[in-house]
């Protein structure tokens, strides 16, 4: 399996803080990454597909980076609907892998 | 606009075997373009990608190597719903399960609601 390291695990911010969530693979996987948020008791929700594309709908304070095996998601400025855990998901190749999760908390 | 609709029981006993049910509307199983896939939520894994079915002139697997030996993945195109089937559970199974619908490049755009299943006596 290609592990996917993601990172913090948690993180308190405040609203309008701008913070950033990586997420590192074991080997390439050039940008077939993908980033979900998921909030208590829905499924996931796309926000960011082929690394860096914006998933229709989504406030472009959301934004994805990266390549190869080092990626990041960013939020500009963190609004309260955003506290959440948000996941990165590598489509490469089967097995397909999340990462670990990061729950982002009020401050 | 496609939308999955989830179903199958909530509490499974342990050595017995986990079903549950896809239903796809708007959209094709046999779809060229997509692959349906299951994964699960439990607190202590987070989210763990289980396996997917496609077709594309005949029908694929693929399986995630920690439920491989246990897992089976069936589409069926009467019905036009995929199936997951979960052998020998173990409390270590109880999470959400959720079917998602894959895109080209491999995003999960579409996902079920997701169905808590339980595994105890």
């Amino acid at each position: 399996d290609n592990q996917m390291t993601q990172s913090p695990s948690s993180l308190s911010a405040s609203v309008g803080d701008r913070v950033t969530i990586t997420c590192r693979a074991g080997h390439t996987i050039r940008n077939y990454l993908n980033w979900y948020q998921q909030k208590p008791g829905k499924a996931p929700k796309l926000l960011i597909y082929a690394a860096s594309s914006l998933e229709s709908g989504v406030p472009s304070r959301f934004s994805g980076s990266g390549s190869g095996t080092d990626f990041t998601l960013t939020i500009s400025s963190l609004q309260p609907e955003d506290f959440a855990t948000y996941y990165c998901h590598q489509s490469y190749n089967p097995p397909y892998t999340f990462g670990q999760g990061t729950k982002l908390e009020i401050k | 606009q496609v939308q999955l609709q989830q179903s199958g029981p909530g509490l499974v006993k342990p050595s017995q075997t986990l079903s549950l049910t896809c239903a796809i509307s708007g959209d094709s199983v046999s779809s060229n373009s997509a692959a349906w896939n299951w994964i699960r939520l439990s607190s202590s894994r987070g989210l763990e990608w289980l396996g997917r079915t496609y077709y594309r002139s005949q029908w694929y697997n693929d399986y995630a190597l920690s439920v491989k030996s246990r897992m089976t993945i069936n589409a069926d195109t009467s019905k036009n719903q995929v199936s997951l089937q979960l052998n020998s559970v173990t409390p270590e199974d109880t999470a959400v399960y959720y079917c998602a619908r894959e895109y080209s490049a491999g995003p999960f755009r579409v996902w079920g609601q997701g169905t808590l299943v339980t595994v105890s006596s």
